[in-house]
Parts: structure tokens; sequence; C-alpha cells
């Protein structure tokens, strides 16, 4: 099993919808989680950590189930700007390097 | 705050050349990590270092691959002789401390024909 999965789409959706993206992790014990952002031809870029409590930043909201080991990315109202590769991102433990997500593919089309 | 910078840009060379690749991170950060990433592999964990100090070199593909840290604000990528499957983008990152999410810089884009 993979350490961080993704479905890695692609997700195609109209602007205005709500799309969800879910990640699991292997690693029981892992520590901090986020969300990071990769637009064609760029560099990932930090999207929001994600919190025990979930956490929310606009029109984006990161949700934590450590039961079922799995993190989710809520994007509601899509922008033709959101089009881009999600990538799930665990760190297993506080010694650990981060561990990336192959990533999930959004369009958001008019 | 200039974040990680990386040169060059891009980079096109012949096959057995060699490539050098630069970094620099943010100031204050301990740790640099190296990734690459391909359509193929997605992103690819290379090397990184903490306080200068190589610790996990378990992801570079071959001897052809050296990185180097000289101090804390520079880092090298060096491939000696380049072969045309390592075009891909070269990553560097940094952090402090291993709890954080890392910065990238905008990536080396490596072409070897």
């Amino acid at each position: 099993r993979k350490e961080v999965e993704q479905d890695p789409g692609p997700f195609n959706v109209p602007e205005g919808a709500t799309v969800a993206f879910n990640c699991t992790y292997s690693n029981s014990a892992s520590q901090s989680f986020f969300w990071y952002r990769q637009d064609c031809r760029k560099e990932p870029k930090l999207l929001m950590s994600v919190y025990s409590s979930g956490n929310e930043d606009g029109r984006f909201t990161a949700q934590l189930n450590r039961a079922s080991q799995y993190i989710s990315l809520l994007i509601r109202d899509s922008k033709l700007s959101d089009s881009a590769t999600y990538l799930c991102v665990v760190n297993p433990g506080t010694a650990s390097k981060l561990t990336f997500g192959t990533g999930t593919r959004l369009q958001v089309t008019l | 705050d200039a974040g990680v910078i990386q040169s060059p840009r891009h980079e096109v060379t012949e096959m057995g050349q060699e490539v050098t690749l630069r970094c620099k991170p943010i100031s204050g950060h301990d740790y640099l990590f190296w990734y690459r990433q391909t359509m193929m592999r997605g992103l690819e964990l290379l090397i990184y270092f903490n306080n200068n100090v190589p610790i996990d070199d378990s992801g570079m593909p071959e001897d052809r691959f050296s990185a180097k840290m000289p101090n804390a604000s520079f880092s090298t990528l060096k491939i000696q002789p380049s072969e045309p499957r390592d075009s891909a983008v070269y990553f560097c990152a940094s952090t402090l401390g291993l709890r954080m999410g890392y910065t990238f810089g905008s990536g080396t884009r490596l072409t070897v024909v």
C-alpha cells in the first residue's frame, strides 16, 4: 500500500460547483497534514495545513479523519483559477520528511 | 523574503555533459530538499540536508548524481555525465524543522538531448 494515495482525476467541474478530494494515508502515527497546489509548469505551493478540528480558509475547507486515516479538501464555488493539481502531503512522524501524494487534477470549466 | 531561489530556470545540454543546479534556501531554514518531478513518476525526493549535513540520499538514482551543501545558504545538485532520462524538473525546497510545510523554489527544467 502506498504511504499516501490520491485519485489522480481529472475532476472536471463547472464554475460555481463544489468539489471534494480525498486522500488516504497508511501510517496511523502521522503527525501533520497539508494540501499543496501545483499549477502547470510551476512549483508546488502550500495551500493549507490540515488540523484535527478541521479548518477553513475562504472557499476551502480541509478535514482530517484519523480513525479512517484520510484527509479531505472541499472547494466551494469553484473558480476557473482553481484549475490545478492538488497534492496531499503527510508527515509520518516528528522526525520524518514529508510524503507527497501524486496529486489530483482539477479542471474548472465555464 | 525572496523565497527559495534556484538557477538556472532552464537548462538544455547534450548527453554526457556535466550539469550543475543551484539552490539558495530561505534564510534561517535548517532543512533543504532536492526533488525531481516527471509526468511518469511524479515528485521524487532525491536527497535532503539538515544544517548542511546530508541526512538521506537514498533517492539519488545513481552515482552520476551528487549533491553538496557547503554552507547554510547554498546547495548544488550535480549530474555527471547527464543522460536523456535525466530530463525533468528539479525542485529545491527548504523548511524550518520537520513539522512545517516546505517552501519550493521555481525549479530548474532540465532537458538532456
